[in-house]
């Protein structure tokens, strides 16, 4: 069965130093979002993605954040200058055809601490 | 509350017993998403159900959908060990983002 994938699944980074998550969501998918989620804490939407461009995003998403679907496969999520807030479990989810009604898949998350 | 609230925040139970956990939400959704998630692991998919729906099963898995009350709820039937996760809502109102509840941890005792 067709599953999203992401890379690497656990991450340690220095505050301040830029880190790239990398996701491969479904391969017929368009949709394309990251969440993510602090120890304990709620599930959180950061961006989504569709024809090549964001198509919403939250506030937590600020200029620190871009992403990319630099190729047919790969959608990453850049944080530029990682801050101790940062730390949390990252997710990337695709959806197929209908961005409203159809289900959300998540990969199994890239568990992001900032030091 | 906010969008999607679970109930109860934790729910204990013998196996073979029936779990219900309880969602709540404030505004008109498109559809709500139950996911499960063991513990520090990913989010799986177990069941979507349209705001034109219901119920909906799937194989020990019952969902069930009032509108007019904003609420859903997840039945596990003849529950496992294996059951054992957090149980999180998720609400879709009309754009791409999800919004997710606190989660129900669930626990099945062997």
């Amino acid at each position: 069965e067709p599953e999203v994938t992401q890379t690497p699944s656990h991450q340690v980074t220095q505050m301040g130093q830029e880190v790239i998550l990398r996701c491969v969501p479904i391969s017929n998918h368009l949709y394309f979002y990251w969440y993510r989620q602090i120890l304990g804490q709620k599930v959180e939407f950061l961006v989504s993605f569709y024809n090549n461009e964001i198509s919403e995003k939250s506030e937590i998403f600020d200029d620190q954040f871009s992403v990319e679907r630099p190729d047919g496969s790969n959608f990453t999520l850049k944080i530029r200058s990682t801050k101790l807030e940062d730390s949390a479990m990252y997710f990337c989810a695709s959806s197929g055809l209908d961005r409203v009604r159809s289900e959300q898949y998540f990969g199994p998350g890239t568990r992001l601490t900032v030091t | 509350s906010q969008q999607g609230e679970e109930d109860p925040q934790a729910l204990s139970i013998q196996e073979g017993e029936n779990a219900t956990m309880n969602c709540s939400y404030k505004t008109s959704i498109n559809n709500l998403q139950w996911y499960r998630q063991n513990s520090g692991r990913g989010l799986v998919h177990l069941i979507l159900i349209r705001s034109n729906e219901r119920e909906k099963h799937s194989g020990r898995l019952r969902v069930t959908l009032d509108t007019s009350k904003k609420s859903s709820s997840l039945l596990i039937t003849a529950s496992r060990a294996a059951d054992t996760a957090s149980y999180f809502c998720a609400t879709g109102s009309g754009s791409e983002k999800l919004v997710f509840g606190k989660g129900t941890k669930l626990t099945v005792n062997p």
